[in-house]
């Protein structure tokens, strides 16, 4: 399956947009890029995905390399309840049944 | 809608002891997972079921065992408890298993074992 590398931390100040990183060096073509995020003592929730094309929702953007090796997920104000795990996820077809594999993620804390 | 509901909240367990963790949700989702997560790590899937009737291993499934009698219901088994299983345990379900269909999480329990 493959992997997805990401910071271990970051952090940024209140209403700054925030870039996260995520490496995925040995992607398919047919695997999608999702990111989930946890918010403390909570369970993960869903954030945004996408295939090659960057995408945009209420909550975030999500940016893609043009040869899919990485992604950016891009917080555009970042507030104190965005201070959360982001996880960087790659779901394929092979994946049947087990196609959600959580790293470490990368802890965002988000100063006043 | 409830979402995906899971109980108790906190439990605390002595070696040995066996117990089952509760997990329901009112959407109508085929596909129903149980995850565990150690502290600083990422989830890790235990078992999932893809229907009623219909259940799987994860990656870490030894000591638990489940079973899928409704589409709403995937309770999880501890069989003999050991402090190694000390962690939070997620339930999530979504509607399909497509690359593209969301996962949703309950929101945890925590299980101590002494």
């Amino acid at each position: 399956d493959a992997k997805t590398t990401q910071p271990n931390s970051m952090e940024s100040n209140e209403e700054e947009p925030v870039h996260l990183p995520c490496n995925h060096s040995t992607i398919s073509g047919t695997d999608y890029i999702h990111w989930y995020r946890q918010l403390p003592s909570q369970g993960p929730e869903y954030v945004i995905h996408g295939l090659t094309s960057n995408v945009n929702n209420r909550m975030a953007s999500l940016a893609i390399a043009e040869d899919r090796k990485s992604s950016t997920l891009i917080l555009h104000r970042a507030t104190l309840r965005d201070a959360a795990v982001y996880y960087c996820i790659l779901r394929g077809r092979n994946n049947y049944g087990q196609n959600f594999v959580f790293g470490p993620g990368t802890r965002l804390s988000v100063l006043p | 809608n409830a979402g995906v509901t899971q109980t108790p909240k906190f439990q605390v367990l002595k070696t040995g002891q066996s117990m089952t963790l509760q997990c329901a949700q009112d959407m109508n989702h085929e596909y129903m997972s149980w995850y565990r997560q150690d502290p600083g790590m990422g989830l890790r899937l235990i078992h999932y079921s893809v229907g009623a009737g219909i259940t799987d291993q994860g990656e870490v499934p030894n000591g638990y065992n489940v079973s899928r009698s409704t589409t709403e219901d995937f309770p999880l088994r501890l069989l003999s408890a050991a402090p190694s299983q000390t962690s939070v345990y997620f339930c999530a379900s979504s509607s399909r298993t497509g690359v593209t269909d969301t996962q949703y999480f309950g929101p945890g329990t925590r299980l101590t074992v002494l």
